[in-house]
């Protein structure tokens, strides 16, 4: 199966800076990348999905301004959270693969920490 | 939309008990289900699968069945470990949807 990259795990940024999240797809051409937010001790929610060579899709409630996905090759997807706030502080995980016959491959995480 | 419910945690074992968590789906068409684990502070890691009606997924001592009748899939394993300890997600993926997650159950095993 795939298997998914993300980077950095960890992450503590100050208010108003910008965060780069990267995923990445080591065996496995990803035309699609899925984002997701947890927040704790709740279930995970899709912020958006990223198409190579085109634009993100968001779901409903995701403001494309803050978070901007960057799909610019097969195995690499891009979210930066930008003008982080502590209320963004959360965990984000990204992942990709055979869908409904194989299931998704997620990435490690990252958790993000805005003080 | 489609949807999956799971039931409410925490689920509190002590070790060597049997564990079933229960999930329930709804969806159009025939969905394939899923069983995801995430052990404290790691992503997602699927824990097994099935595609079709009647299909059994098992992985490390954990299975689960499709049973369409009852539009369920619920997890079970006949003796926990300490090391069972996760939060389990049951999830679907039906034709042209996105992935669709349940709530997440949380296990903690005693020794």
């Amino acid at each position: 199966g795939a298997v998914v990259s993300q980077h950095p795990s960890r992450v503590i940024c100050k208010s108003g800076t910008s965060v780069k999240i990267e995923c990445r797809s080591l065996d496995f051409q990803a035309t699609t990348m899925f984002w997701y937010r947890q927040f704790p001790k709740q279930s995970l929610m899709l912020m958006a999905t990223s198409n190579e060579g085109s634009k993100a899709t968001y779901e409903q409630g995701v403001e494309k301004d803050k978070f901007l996905i960057n799909h610019a090759s097969l195995t690499l997807s891009t979210l930066t959270v930008t003008s982080a706030h502590p209320e963004d502080s959360s965990f984000y995980i990204c992942g990709t693969g055979g869908g409904r016959e194989y299931g998704y491959t997620f990435g490690s995480g990252t958790r993000l920490t805005v003080v | 939309g489609d949807s999956v419910t799971q039931m409410e945690g925490p689920v509190t074992l002590s070790e060597e008990a049997c564990l079933t968590i229960n999930c329930t789906y709804t969806a159009t068409g025939y969905p394939s289900l899923f069983w995801y684990v995430q052990y404290p502070g790691e992503g997602l890691q699927l824990l097994l699968k099935a595609t079709k009606a009647d299909d059994k997924g098992s992985n490390k001592g954990f299975e689960a069945t499709y049973r369409k009748e009852t539009t369920s899939f619920h997890l079970e394993k006949g003796s926990v470990q300490v090391s069972d300890s996760a939060v389990y997600f049951c999830a679907l993926s039906s034709y042209g949807q996105n992935f669709v997650f349940g709530p997440g159950t949380r296990l903690s095993v005693l020794p």
